[in-house]
């Protein structure tokens, strides 16, 4: 089965400084790997998604993430990041059975 | 399209009190998913449904829960009796096909058993 993990609950950065969030997950089978975006009330947004194809991936908002399939990991950057960015970060993995499992959450706080 | 909507937005009730969660996915998806979101235990899968058909049920926490999707345009998350520990943010997500794909999620219920 699979699982994400993301180490930090919460990750605090100044405006414009650059940012990673974390991700790690485990599979026995090639995985689909995504992050989302929660805003304050609202439901999760995507953001990216790996599916195959060049490890590098550019997703809305000016976030990126990689895939390394020999650490296997899946890690969101932004080399500079806006108020605007604070949120919940959600990782995520599904294998080719359609479902999608969640990883904890990481809260980005962007500070003035 | 106004994406995916749910009903309702706000439900307290008191313990032993049937509670039924609404959700209508964006016409013509085909993928519908229920999730659950605690501080305590994150986002958790529930059950979802391809074509109407529930694929995967695994997530339902035990026998008081349970979902239905009569037909393409509408699902029901319905707990009977609930309890307090059953307080959480209930989201439902629909796909075009499957998780595979970008999915569209409501805004969730905000479900408070006292």
């Amino acid at each position: 089965a699979q699982s994400v993990t993301q180490l930090d609950s919460q990750v605090p950065v100044f405006e414009e400084a650059p940012v990673e969030l974390r991700c790690n997950y485990s599979s026995s089978v090639s995985v689909y790997l995504f992050w989302y975006v929660q805003y304050p009330n609202q439901g999760l947004q995507l953001l990216l998604k790996y599916l195959s194809g060049s490890t590098l991936v550019k997703g809305i908002n000016g976030f990126e993430a990689e895939f390394n399939k020999s650490q296997t990991s899946f890690h969101l950057r932004k080399p500079s990041v806006h108020i605007s960015d604070t949120a919940e970060y959600f990782c995520a993995v599904s294998d080719y059975g359609d479902k999608l499992i969640f990883g904890t959450g990481t809260r980005l706080q962007v500070f003035p | 399209d106004a994406g995916v909507i749910q009903s309702p937005r706000h439900e307290v009730t008191e313990m032993g009190q049937e509670v039924t969660l609404r959700c209508k996915p964006i016409s013509g998806h085909n993928s519908l998913f229920w999730y659950r979101q605690t501080m305590m235990r994150g986002l958790e899968l529930l059950i979802y449904f391809n074509n109407n058909v529930p694929i995967d049920d695994s997530g339902m926490p035990e026998d008081r829960f349970s979902a239905k999707m009569p037909n393409a345009s509408f699902s029901t998350l319905k707990i009977q009796p609930s309890e307090p520990r059953d307080s959480a943010v209930y989201f439902c997500a629909s796909g075009e096909r499957g998780s595979n794909e970008k999915l569209f999620f409501g805004s969730g219920t905000q479900l408070s058993v006292l």
